[in-house]
């Protein structure tokens, strides 16, 4: 398997922050990584895929980076509705897909 | 507009069988496939397996391999998961979502269903 390390497990900012979440893949995928936002008590929401495509609807300050081994998820400006749990997911292999643990962005 | 309802919240005791449902909308509901994820109480997202309802070609996680299965009505674009002996370690919310038509990420989810197994 395919193990995803996300870090930090959670980070504290103010609104206006810019915020940057990184994941790291235990073997290279390319850029087969996508993004979500999970916000309590609602299904995930695909943010980022391939690793750096913004998903159609998702703002601007969102933007994804990174290939091999380590990505990276940034935020430019950190709005309220921002505040989420954000998971990154290896999309290499089938068997299986895996996602990183997450990562809390609460406010500080 | 693409939709994914899944079936409602369940209480159900130890031992006990269960199938819960996931009703696709709005698109080719045989050419997409369908993946269901298992998130416990304050954990993270687990992926359990995958079906394509045009074949109903099922894989799954290793973890889950032999725990659960996967099933699909493409008559009625509904997928399913099943049970057939719950134990308490089953509670949790479950998502079914669609893979996108040709990467293995999840572009469109259902709104879960909260199984809750207790004695």
């Amino acid at each position: 398997d395919i193990q995803m390390t996300q870090s930090p497990s959670s980070v504290s900012a103010s609104v206006g922050d810019r915020v940057t979440i990184t994941c790291r893949a235990s073997q290279g995928i390319s850029s087969w990584l996508a993004w979500y936002q999970q916000k309590p008590g609602k299904a995930p929401k695909l943010l980022i895929y391939a690793a750096s495509s913004l998903q159609s609807g998702v703002p601007s300050r969102f933007s994804g980076s990174g290939s091999g081994t380590d990505f990276t998820l940034t935020i430019s400006s950190l709005q309220p509705e921002d505040f989420a749990t954000y998971y990154c997911q290896q999309a290499n292999s089938f068997l299986p897909l895996t996602f990183g643990g997450g990562t809390k962005v609460e406010i500080k | 507009e693409v939709q994914l309802v899944q079936s409602g919240a369940e209480v159900k005791k130890p031992g006990e069988s269960l199938k819960i449902s996931c009703k696709g909308s709005g698109y080719s509901f045989t050419s997409y496939w369908i993946g269901w994820v298992r998130q416990m109480p304050g954990k993270g997202l687990e992926w359990m397996g995958i079906i394509y309802p045009g074949d109903s070609d099922t894989r799954y996680s290793p973890s889950f391999q032999g725990q659960v299965t996967i099933s699909a009505d493409k008559s009625i674009s509904t997928a399913y998961l099943q049970w057939s002996s719950l134990k308490a370690s089953d509670t949790a919310m479950y998502y079914c979502a669609r893979r996108s038509r040709y990467f293995d990420w999840f572009d469109y989810w259902g709104q879960g269903t909260l199984v809750t197994v207790s004695s």
